[in-house]
């Protein structure tokens, strides 16, 4: 089976840290994405990447960043975190069959 | 906004076939139908996904209407574990971040 795998399941962090989530997927395929998830606003795209050292900005990406250093890995960054950042991370990766997410980070900033 | 229309919630006895639908009136020739779904705590999964003709796997039947503005999810035999949000995704088929999540329907199966 494809796996797409975030390094925490969940996280707690201070404001104004600079936070990094991390995503490795085994699928070989170019295209990744990170979401957030909120009660009543459902998934929203923070930003997506096509290829190695590509990024490209989804609905939402004020506050974050992201790296895509190798194929396997796409990682987000919160430069300095806020409460309102408070969230379900979700990453995902594509193949030939649809999207294939994470398990999700569940991201407190106190 | 999200290209898809399905009701909030419902419900389905366990053991007997859970039909979900949505409604898509605005999609194009070349977009498809996708379904996922969400269990609790848990990454949307893959479920399922049509052009025109009506496709079926492990998981699920997936029906669409001729005229393509509208579909149904079929669970053949639903169990307390496909308790989840069903979301109905109409998208062009490419990437570039294309799936918009809609609120999708909350099914809760019962014994």
């Amino acid at each position: 089976d494809v796996k797409v795998t975030q390094s925490s399941r969940y996280l707690v962090k201070r404001t104004g840290e600079k936070v990094f989530l991390e995503c490795v997927q085994d699928m070989d395929h170019e295209n990744m994405f990170w979401y957030r998830q909120d009660p009543g606003l459902g998934l929203r795209l923070i930003y997506f990447s096509y290829d190695v050292k590509m990024k490209e900005k989804g609905d939402i990406p004020e506050g974050y960043s992201v790296s895509r250093e190798k194929k396997e890995r796409f990682s987000l960054i919160l430069e300095s975190a806020s409460t309102n950042q408070t969230s379900m991370y979700l990453c995902a990766g594509e193949g030939n069959y649809g999207y294939t997410f994470g398990s999700g980070t569940r991201l407190t900033v106190v | 906004d999200a290209k898809t229309t399905q009701p909030p919630s419902m419900d389905c006895a366990e053991g007997r076939a859970a039909n979900l639908p949505c409604n898509h009136s605005t999609i194009s020739g070349n977009e498809y139908v996708y379904w996922y779904r969400q269990i609790h705590s848990q990454g949307p999964q893959y479920i399922i996904h049509g052009l025109k003709n009506n496709e079926t796997n492990e998981m699920a039947s997936l029906i669409i209407t001729e005229d393509r503005k509208s579909s149904t999810l079929i669970l053949p035999h639903a169990t307390l574990r496909d308790t989840a949000v069903y979301y109905c995704i109409v998208t062009g088929g490419g990437s570039q971040g294309n799936l918009i999540f809609g609120k999708g329907t909350k099914l809760s199966v019962k014994p």
